[in-house]
């Protein structure tokens, strides 16, 4: 029963254009919409977060998108930088932990 | 410190040997919280301690693991008997405390039972 979903593996994405991340949800109690940006061999880092009650949030270059209706959240990245290339993982939170989703790898090429 | 340290960064253990891991989370952050990462995998929860008590274990995924934090602060995750299938990395991250989300990982350690 997998509650957070990230149906794309890879993503890859040109230099300057817009990254578009997808993650469904199955919870309608999650309280908070985080995503996580993992190169190899460390751990993940936070990168933004939203709250259930916002369907918008933006930092500099990253924006996450929530549609509650749909259970559907987006993280855009524009312009997309290759330094971004990693993996995204789309993470809930509900009470006191976090569940992840399986995690979405971006390669930004020039 | 100024991150969550875990120990050792890699560890190779035979099949049924026991194995210990080490996490150092951040000074003060009451929250600790230990996942398990297989390859191709998104982290995946085990266990979770509020100071020293451990407050949810639900996804221990069986009697072989164990983990402790005594004194409110470094907490160990112990394997009984590895198997192959216990191959992952296992991420530690801390909070300040019950509610907050802003956790903040370690870089694990990378379990290979063989």
């Amino acid at each position: 029963d997998q509650q957070v979903k990230q149906n794309s593996p890879s993503l890859s994405v040109q230099e300057g254009r817009i990254s578009i991340l997808n993650c469904d949800y199955t919870n309608s109690m999650f309280d908070y919409f985080l995503w996580y940006k993992k190169y190899p061999a460390e751990g993940p880092t936070f990168l933004i977060s939203i709250s259930s009650i916002k369907d918008k949030n933006e930092d500099g270059r990253f924006t996450v998108f929530l549609n509650k209706s749909a259970k559907h959240l987006s993280l855009h990245i524009v312009p997309s930088q290759p330094g971004d290339s990693a993996v995204y993982f789309c993470a809930a939170f509900n009470t006191d932990k976090l569940i992840f989703g399986t995690g979405t790898r971006l390669q930004v090429f020039p | 410190g100024a991150g969550v340290s875990q120990s050792p960064r890699y560890k190779v253990a035979k099949r049924g040997q026991d194995v210990a891991l080490r996490c150092d989370p951040i000074s003060g952050h009451v929250s600790l919280f230990w996942y398990q990462q297989a390859l191709g995998q998104g982290p995946e929860f085990l266990t979770y301690f509020q100071n020293e008590a451990q407050l949810d274990k639900s996804g221990l995924p069986s009697d072989r693991f164990f983990a402790e934090r005594p004194e409110g602060s470094v907490s160990t995750l112990k394997i009984q008997r590895t198997q192959q299938e216990d191959s992952a990395v296992y991420l530690c991250a801390s909070s300040p405390g019950p509610g907050s989300y802003g956790y903040t990982f370690g870089s694990g350690t990378r379990l290979t039972v063989v």
